[in-house]
């Protein structure tokens, strides 16, 4: 989907230092969720935003962990002093805020890998 | 949300139909049944929805029972590029109490299209 943009596609952070994934919606979109996804596992829901607003945040880790989506500019989900178990592939997905009951499109996923 | 059941593998012929079914027994009125698919690591892919009518689109047709229990996802020509992991998802619509829900992935179906 040429929609939803996911940079950098691949990322490589030594164990302590900070990642940053950004997630740029389809155009229009206000609603942007992150998924993870470790090496042969399935996809497993972390966040989801609204504009400004962190709606369900049931499935990210408390500590290290954080998302935003400010009024201007990407969503970013932000991973503090990186350790080897967060290696894994990071998939963002947006759906506009019309209709009943629409699809997300998702990104093609950012690989971070630590090293 | 609803659970979903699907078979973990499936193989089947080049340029035949490939039959996925799915089993939400539990599903209630108000919930929608996807389908998506995973192409080798790559961002999640829609394929279709639908709330208790057949549905069809250009990449496949939805067959849900009528008593909404079960359901099947019909790739009428498949070809080796559709060889994924589809996933059969159930998720309410949107709602003035819970707003816009994230669509919750289990471990999908493998399929194997083979030539």
């Amino acid at each position: 989907n040429a929609g939803v943009m996911q940079n950098p596609r691949h990322l490589v952070r030594r164990r302590g230092q900070e990642a940053r994934l950004r997630c740029s919606p389809v155009k229009g979109h206000s609603h942007v969720y992150w998924y993870r996804q470790l090496p042969e596992e399935g996809l497993k829901f972390m966040v989801y935003l609204q504009k400004e607003n962190i709606i369900d945040e049931s499935g990210m880790p408390k500590e290290r962990f954080s998302a935003e989506f400010p009024k201007e500019g990407p969503s970013i989900l932000r991973i503090q002093q990186v350790v080897r178990g967060d290696s894994a592939a990071y998939f963002c997905a947006s759906s506009p805020d019309r209709g009943q009951n629409t699809e997300a499109f998702f990104g093609q996923g950012t690989r971070l890998t630590v090293v | 949300d609803a659970k979903t059941t699907q078979p973990p593998s499936m193989d089947c012929a080049e340029g035949r139909a490939a039959n996925l079914p799915c089993n939400h027994s539990t599903i209630s009125g108000n919930e929608y049944v996807y389908w998506y698919r995973q192409i080798h690591s790559q961002g999640p892919q829609y394929i279709i929805h639908g709330l208790k009518n057949n549905e069809t689109n250009e990449m496949a047709s939805l067959i849900i029972t009528e008593d909404r229990k079960s359901s099947t996802l019909i790739l009428p020509h498949a070809t080796l590029r559709d060889t994924a992991v589809y996933y059969c998802i159930v998720r309410v619509g949107r709602s003035m109490d819970t707003g816009r829900r994230a669509l919750t992935f289990g471990s999908g179906t493998r399929l194997q299209v083979q030539p």
